[in-house]
């Protein structure tokens, strides 16, 4: 039962940008709590990709970027390349539900 | 470099208790900073379990409160996760992690355990 929604799967050919949405609501990403994104390659450990909206951690390449505006927030892939090909999950914090929620996650497919 | 690693029994019978370590290294665990976990169910999303201070200061998912506990200890440099009550449901992999300073990301993981709730 995430909060956050996510579209199920998003594809393009390399070279080409993406992006991914993440819907929430008035008491996660419109009540000003900041939205984090991460990558998941198969049968790993989800790895950090951008934290506060939009800040990269060292280490991962400026062709990730990330937004928010409103209730929602987005991930952009610049320059698609196949190693992007993983499962990305937005996440935030929810004070209704005084609990760190996570998005249904997205299967990026590089064509 | 942060590193954790998550330990425990793979099999947990119905109705019994889940319990697995977080060992850190890299980092004193008494940093200022909040350790949690998270887990994720076969072919799921990720799900938020909790998270612990070092001063033992704790956070749950209040769809979990009723069952988990998390313990921290500092002479050992690593924290613990306790789910009672374990159910079909509770199969996942659980993850442990670390809240990044002054914002609310986790910015190191562990590699992850599977842990099968079966008789």
């Amino acid at each position: 039962q995430s909060v956050l929604t996510q579209p199920p799967s998003v594809s393009g050919a390399p070279g080409q940008r993406v992006t991914i949405s993440c819907s929430g609501s008035s008491s996660n990403i419109g009540a000003g709590h900041d939205v984090h994104w991460y990558q998941q390659l198969p049968g790993t450990a989800p790895k950090l990709l951008i934290y506060d909206n939009t800040k990269r951690p060292s280490g991962v390449p400026d062709r990730f970027s990330g937004s928010k505006s409103g209730t929602s927030a987005s991930l952009a892939i610049t320059g698609l390349q196949a190693e992007d090909e993983a499962d990305y999950y937005c996440q935030s914090y929810d004070s209704t539900l005084s609990a760190y929620v996570f998005g249904t996650g997205t299967k990026v497919t590089v064509l | 470099q942060v590193q954790l690693q998550e330990s425990g029994p793979g099999l947990v019978k119905p109705s019994g208790t889940l319990s697995l370590t977080c060992a850190v290294s890299g980092v004193s665990i008494s940093s200022s900073d909040w350790w949690g976990w998270v887990r994720q169910s076969p072919g799921k999303g990720l799900e938020w379990i909790g998270q612990i201070y070092q001063t033992g200061s704790t956070n749950y998912n209040p769809s979990l409160s009723s069952r988990v506990s998390i313990s921290i200890d500092k002479s050992k440099n690593h924290f613990s996760l306790r789910l009672t009550s374990v159910i079909a449901a509770d199969t996942a992999v659980y993850y442990c992690a670390r809240h990044k300073t002054a914002t609310t990301s986790l910015d190191y993981w562990g590699q992850g355990t599977l842990v099968t709730v079966s008789s």
